[in-house]
């Protein structure tokens, strides 16, 4: 069946522009992951989702960063007012469940901020 | 201490050979451990999943955990070039089993022909 896709792959924008990137979860995952690996680094946890609800938004480095999920499916992940730090690709993955259950990942949205 | 710790290695082996990539983790309270590959510009996928102290077997790759010493190893028997990824580390946060990973930073494996 079909995968976590993300889009777009790539986004290249410049300093103090908003971006929003899009996360489709797998059909039937109730839960929903959006992490972030910068260049060489390994991944940071951003937030997740169970439902269309956030537990544990602990991640988000700033209050430039907001994420939501409508419908138990699609997620959208925005940042305000981006910075060149933001810099990174961001990944998405979904589970069918939360806890023990593995985590699928995306392809990726890599963001590139001039 | 980082919560996940592995070395980035890189870890270089012969065609053939074992590969025996570690990790560390700080947190008791963490039930579940897995390890993803992950090739250069691709996104992380699952190699396996552990639960339980003892081995997992499965095909060339071996997952061992020691809740006690804190620690998971990934044994990859029978290396071929195309295993030369990193390798990533990843234990559920131990909170409320909540699902959130924390990943080490991943130890480069190159299998050489």
């Amino acid at each position: 069946g079909a995968g976590v896709s993300q889009s777009p792959s790539n986004k290249v924008t410049e300093k103090g522009k908003d971006v929003e990137l899009r996360c489709d979860p797998i059909s039937g995952h109730t839960a929903l992951y959006w992490y972030r690996q910068s260049l060489g680094q390994g991944l940071e946890f951003l937030i997740y989702f169970q439902g269309n609800s956030a537990p544990d938004k602990s991640g988000l480095p700033s209050d430039r960063f907001s994420a939501e999920r409508t419908g138990g499916s699609v997620s959208t992940l925005t940042i305000q007012r981006t910075q060149q730090e933001d810099s990174a690709v961001y990944l998405c993955a979904s589970s069918l469940g939360w806890g023990k259950e593995t985590q699928y990942f995306g392809p990726g949205t890599r963001l590139l901020v001039l | 201490q980082k919560e996940v710790e592995q070395n980035s290695g890189p870890l270089s082996v012969p065609e053939g050979a074992i590969a025996s990539l570690n990790c560390t983790y700080s947190d008791r309270g963490s039930q579940s451990f897995f390890w993803y590959r992950q090739y250069s510009g691709k996104s992380p996928e699952l190699i396996m999943s552990i639960y339980s102290n003892g081995d997992k077997e499965d095909g060339r790759f071996t997952a061992q955990l020691n809740k006690a010493s804190q620690y998971v190893s990934l044994l990859i028997r029978d290396s071929q070039p195309s295993d030369s990824a990193t390798y990533l580390c990843a234990v559920n946060s131990g909170s409320g089993n909540t699902g959130k990973l924390i990943f080490g930073q991943g130890t480069t494996l190159q299998v050489k022909p």
